[in-house]
């Protein structure tokens, strides 16, 4: 197992609505990613936090937002929900160093997702 | 043109033969390159990661091909267990930690 968690594991939602998705990140890991994988795609990244701040970021509108909390752990919110939004959400964790530490570290691991229905 | 491409499969194969998987990439700053392995509705993960050197892992073979941004995984003696879906994985590593991924490419062995 990765000890990477995350909950809930199945979410069965409305248009329009907001969820919230949680994550736990592996012990002496400091950044948390979030991926969303359609089906039959592979993951897509959609952003990174590290120090409780937003790293970097990938394709995805501002309703796609999140939060990484002083424990590492995070929370991956998507307001205003669209039936394209129906996917696996994926957390990984990993270490994030600097320069050469940064190649040798990482690897990221990722939570048992969570499967989110749009309906 | 995708940034990370890989034949989609599926790859039918018996037990005991040798398959190989090819992924190509597109950005040639990328710094990272990895396979994950991914069951039916389960979380991606980590086969192995992949040197220029080639690098071998018992049954599994990676290698890469900077100059021709191609990346390749032989399985050698398939098992059953083998059967899933083998992602493609780039790292640009661009000041933060994001991984690409191809859509996969699926292996099914059969007894």
């Amino acid at each position: 197992e990765t000890g990477v968690t995350q909950s809930p594991t199945h979410l069965i939602k409305t248009r329009g609505q907001q969820v919230t998705l949680r994550c736990s990140s592996q012990s002496g890991h400091n950044t948390v990613s979030w991926y969303q994988q359609a089906l039959g795609q592979g993951p897509q990244f959609i952003f990174q936090y590290y120090r409780e701040e937003e790293n970097g970021r990938g394709n995805f509108p501002p309703r796609f937002s999140g939060l990484q909390f002083p424990n590492y752990s995070s929370e991956l919110n998507v307001n205003a929900l669209e039936l394209d939004d129906s996917a696996l959400y994926l957390c990984a964790s990993s270490f994030h160093g600097q320069g050469k530490e940064m190649i040798a570290k990482n690897i990221q691991y990722f939570g048992a997702g969570t499967r989110l229905s749009v309906l | 043109r995708k940034e990370v491409e890989q034949d989609p499969g599926p790859f039918n194969v018996p037990e005991g033969a040798t398959v190989a998987f090819n992924c190509t990439y597109s950005n040639s700053a990328s710094q990272s390159f990895f396979w994950y392995r991914q069951d039916c509705r389960k979380e991606p993960k980590l086969l192995m990661s992949v040197y220029s050197s080639g690098n071998e892992d018992g049954r599994f073979t990676a290698q890469l091909n900077r100059a021709s941004q191609y990346i390749s995984l032989l399985i050698r003696d398939s098992k059953l267990s083998d059967s899933a879906t083998y992602l493609c994985v780039v790292n640009e590593l661009r000041g933060y930690n994001k991984l690409i991924f191809g859509a996969g490419t699926r292996l099914a062995v059969h007894p």
